[in-house]
Order: C-alpha cells, then sequence, then structure tokens
C-alpha cells in the first residue's frame, strides 16, 4: 500500500550522461509533491514543490516534472556533486500537513 | 537562510533508558514534525505537532513517545524506554501551513 514509488532503486551514471529519476504516486487530489536531496549522515535537503500536472521546476542540471500519476526528476549532464540519494515525498489531502516519503534513488556520476 | 538545529548529533543508550532528543524549528514556523530513518530503509513520519498538540501521529508513535513545546523555540522527543529497534536517525522538521517542511541534520541515536 506504497503511497510513493521510485524507480530505479539506485542508479550509476557517468559524468554528462543524463537521465531521469522516477516517482509514482497513488495519493488522490495531491497536495503537493516533493523532491529532497539526501547527503550520506544527513538531513533531507529540499529542491523543488510541484502541485498540479504540468507543472515543472529547474534548478541547475535539475528539471522535475509532474503528471497525473508521476514525477520524474531529470538529471542534465550531471558532476560528480550531484551523486546522492534523491527522495520523492507527497502531502496527503485533506487538513494533513504530513508529508509521505519514498524510498529514494541513489544516484552516484562516476567522473 | 534559517535552519532548523539538533542536539545532540549522537546519542548512545543502554535498553530501558530514557532519551531526549532535541530540535530548534524555524521561529516563524507552525508546524513541526519527527520523522526517523533507520539505516537502508526510507525517512518514515512519526508525528507532527501544531498549536501545543500532536496534529498528527504514525503506528510507530505509541506510548512510549511523547513530544513537547517546553519553551518559545525547542521541540523535543522523547522515547521513555527504549528498544534495540529505536535505533535510528531522528529528523525534526518544520514548515509553514502547506508549504515544504525544512529538515534539521539529525540525532543518530544507538541503543546497545
Amino acid at each position: 500500500e506504497d503511497q510513493v514509488t521510485q524507480s530505479p532503486e539506485a542508479l550509476r551514471l557517468q559524468e554528462g550522461e543524463s537521465s531521469s529519476l522516477n516517482c509514482s504516486y497513488t495519493v488522490s487530489g495531491l497536495r503537493g509533491l516533493f523532491w529532497y536531496r539526501q547527503d550520506p549522515g544527513k538531513g533531507p535537503e529540499f529542491l523543488f514543490t510541484l502541485y498540479s500536472a504540468g507543472e515543472e521546476k529547474e534548478k541547475e542540471r535539475l528539471k522535475a516534472t509532474l503528471t497525473k500519476k508521476e514525477s520524474f526528476l531529470h538529471i542534465t549532464a550531471p558532476k560528480p556533486e550531484d551523486s546522492a540519494t534523491y527522495l520523492c515525498a507527497c502531502r496527503e489531502p485533506g487538513g494533513y500537513q504530513k508529508v509521505t516519503f519514498g524510498t529514494g534513488t541513489k544516484l552516484q556520476v562516476i567522473p | 537562510e534559517p535552519e532548523v538545529t539538533q542536539t545532540p548529533s549522537h546519542q548512545v543508550t543502554q535498553m530501558g533508558q530514557e532519551v531526549i532528543l532535541r530540535c530548534v524549528p524555524i521561529s516563524n514556523h507552525l508546524y513541526f514534525y519527527w520523522y526517523r530513518q533507520i539505516l537502508g530503509q526510507k525517512v518514515e513520519f512519526l508525528v507532527s505537532f501544531y498549536n501545543n498538540e500532536i496534529s498528527e501521529k504514525s503506528e510507530i508513535f505509541d506510548d512510549q513517545f511523547s513530544v513537547e513545546r517546553p519553551d518559545g523555540s525547542n521541540f523535543t522527543l522523547k522515547i521513555r524506554s527504549t528498544k534495540l529497534e529505536d535505533s535510528a536517525m531522528y529528523f525534526c522538521a518544520s514548515s509553514d501551513p502547506g508549504e515544504k517542511l525544512f529538515f534539521g541534520s539529525g540525532t543518530q541515536l544507538s541503543v546497545l
């Protein structure tokens, strides 16, 4: 009954090799889909919030997109410093404030 | 940029002992949270706190856990009688209503 599913679990890229990470969600009436970056031993660091299908956000080499059932985090020409675990999270409908996280995609970028 | 601070960064305790994890949320935020992450697993919601009371809690947050905002700046998580399976990284977070969560750097709790 996982509400947020991420794939792949791990991804190894050569520096400069673009790719996409996937987040599928089953929450209906989504009140926000979030992408976070987590470095080993650290807390999640906010990247993007998306609220409605068709929305896109960009920051440096990262671009997040949202459809009615999934979100993608596109990484263009990644660098070794982009190596981290990328977490997707959803806020449920209603008055709740908690966000529910997926298991993450561990990205390794090889020089 | 404002940040959430957590202390201590590491806590080692014996099984059955009480621990208190401390957090200073971002000052003008209204919602406070505790999450935990067992090594190699996902970030799991424990509890949210608003207007001096618990607003949501997960199944994990049983009677062994309690939260408190003892003054205008601190937010604490108490585990009354620790178990081996409580060993995890505990993250505090805060947010405005409907907005993104800001996380602290975490407290690594080891129960021996």
